[in-house]
C-alpha cells in the first residue's frame, strides 16, 4: 500500500513570493491534515478535511494561507505571499476514520526555506 | 487545556540497551488517546503506538510498549533491545477528547534518540 505522498520535498523562495504544496492521501483515507512542524517542536495542525470539506481550520493564518481539497482526494496548500517566518517543514496526513485511535499516517513533508 | 510535556531532549543509548522515552500529559478530559510517533532524518512521521485512556492493559507492538499511568497522567515508550536504526526523533502525541468530529493531535517538543554502537 503506497503512502502518503508530498511534493515537492524541498522549497527554497524569497520572501513574498507564494508557494503551493501537494499532497496525495493514502487511498481510501477520507480524512486529511495538513501540519506545520517548525525546528525543533512538534507538528501543529493547519486544517483538517473530511472528504472535501474543510471541517478545522482555526489554526489557518487565513489572510495568507489557503487550502483546497477538489474532489476528496488530492490535496493543495498555498502561502501567497511568503514570509520569513514561515520557513518550517509541511506535512500532510491522512487516516481511515475506522482504525482504533484513528491514527493518523504521515507523509515526509516539504521542508520550506523563505530566504 | 491539552498539553503533552517531553522533558527529554536527547538521550544517548547503548545498542541492545531497553530505552524509556518520557512522556506526561494534561487534559480535562476523560476519553483520551495518546501515540507515540518516530520521525527519522527523513521527515516522515511513523506511527508506532495507540493506547486509549480506557485501556485496561498497556499497549504493546513488537519491541514497543507504552507504559501507561493514567494517575500520574504518564504515557513512556519503552523500546526494547535498541537497534542502530532506532536513532530518530520521538514524539509523544494525545487526541483529547477521542470522539468523532475531534481529531486533532497535540504533539510534544520530542526526544532525540541516538543508539551507540
Amino acid at each position: 500500500e503506497a503512502g502518503v505522498v508530498q511534493s515537492p520535498r524541498y522549497k527554497i523562495i524569497e520572501k513574498k513570493q507564494p508557494v503551493a504544496f501537494w499532497c496525495n492521501p493514502i487511498s481510501g483515507h477520507n480524512t486529511l491534515y495538513w501540519y506545520r512542524q517548525n525546528l525543533g517542536q512538534g507538528p501543529e495542525l493547519l486544517i483538517r478535511y473530511e472528504n472535501e470539506e474543510a471541517v478545522d481550520d482555526s489554526q489557518l493564518p487565513k489572510d495568507r494561507f489557503s487550502a483546497e481539497r477538489l474532489k476528496g482526494v488530492d490535496s493543495t496548500l498555498k502561502i501567497q505571499p511568503a514570509e520569513l517566518g514561515d520557513s518550517a517543514v509541511y506535512l500532510c496526513a491522512s487516516s481511515p476514520g475506522t482504525a482504533r485511535g484513528n491514527e493518523q499516517f504521515f507523509g515526509p513533508g516539504t521542508r520550506l526555506t523563505v530566504l | 487545556a491539552q498539553k503533552i510535556t517531553q522533558t527529554q531532549p536527547g538521550m544517548f543509548v547503548q545498542e541492545k540497551e531497553a530505552v524509556t522515552l518520557d512522556c506526561t500529559y494534561d487534559t480535562s478530559d476523560q476519553s483520551y488517546g495518546l501515540f507515540w510517533y518516530k520521525q527519522p532524518s527523513s521527515g516522515e512521521m511513523i506511527f508506532l503506538i495507540y493506547q486509549g485512556s480506557y485501556d485496561e492493559q498497556n499497549a504493546t507492538e513488537g519491541r514497543y510498549s507504552l507504559n501507561f499511568q493514567k494517575a500520574r497522567k504518564s504515557a513512556n515508550l519503552v523500546i526494547s533491545a535498541s537497534q542502530l536504526g532506532d536513532s530518530a526523533m520521538y514524539f509523544c502525541a494525545m487526541r483529547s477528547p477521542i470522539n468523532f468530529g475531534n481529531e486533532k493531535l497535540t504533539f510534544g517538543t520530542g526526544t532525540r534518540l541516538t543508539i551507540i554502537p
